[in-house]
């Protein structure tokens, strides 16, 4: 299985922050990386596809790039919204394996 | 399009357990979607399960891959998910999704079903 690797796990910011996760795959899996937000008691919801293209309901603070093993994610100005915990997920192979995760709270 | 999970929200040990999906606003008969379960542990990351296509094929995941079992039924708009042999370690908020046929990007996703396994 490709495994995925989040970091930070967790992180801190402030409203207007700019705040960059990364996601890291133990093998090449190109471009086939998605990223998901998820609220507290909710279903996670789609970003971003394919490294770099959001979702026709995700702002344009919202941006990912990458490709073959390292990916990015960064939140421009973070908005009170934006507090959640974000997935990355690669779909180069099954089984479909997601990051374990990056919480994003309100310092 | 939505998606709904309906099943027992508490299942003992050993037994099996059944989770259906009712979409809403779209077709399980449509040859362009996959039909995925994924499942999130309590306080853990997503863990993908396996797919269903309307022709009936699937896709598990390996690490299930001896216990489960996934149907459809165009008629009703329903697919559903079987997962015999349960353990505590079964115990999850279980999410039915749709993907793309050709790209596995997850969405829209039903709002989850929590199973607690326990005797």
């Amino acid at each position: 299985d490709i495994q995925m690797t989040q970091s930070p796990s967790s992180l801190s910011a402030s409203i207007g922050d700019k705040v960059t996760i990364t996601c890291q795959a133990s093998q090449d899996i190109r471009n086939y990386l998605n990223w998901y937000q998820q609220k507290p008691g909710k279903a996670p919801k789609l970003l971003i596809y394919d490294a770099r293209n959001l979702e026709t309901w995700v702002p344009g603070r919202f941006s990912g790039s990458g490709s073959g093993t390292d990916f990015s994610f960064t939140i421009n100005s973070l908005q009170p919204e934006d507090f959640a915990t974000y997935y990355c997920q690669q779909y180069q192979n099954l089984p479909i394996t997601f990051g374990q995760g990056t919480r994003l709270d309100i310092k | 399009v939505q998606l709904q999970e309906s099943g027992p929200g508490l299942v003992k040990p050993s037994q099996t357990l059944s989770l259906t999906c009712t979409v809403s606003g779209g077709s399980t008969s449509s040859g362009g979607y996959l039909w995925n379960w994924i499942r999130q542990r309590p306080g853990k990351g997503l863990e993908w399960i396996g797919f269903i296509y309307y022709n009936g094929s699937t896709s598990y995941n390996a690490s299930l891959r001896s216990r489960l079992g996934m149907s459809l039924e165009t008629s009703t708009n329903q697919f559903s998910l079987r997962l015999h042999s349960v353990t505590a370690a079964d115990t999850a908020v279980y999410f039915c999704v749709r993907s793309p046929y050709s790209n596995y990007w997850f969405g829209p996703w039903g709002q989850g079903s929590l199973v607690i396994v326990s005797s």
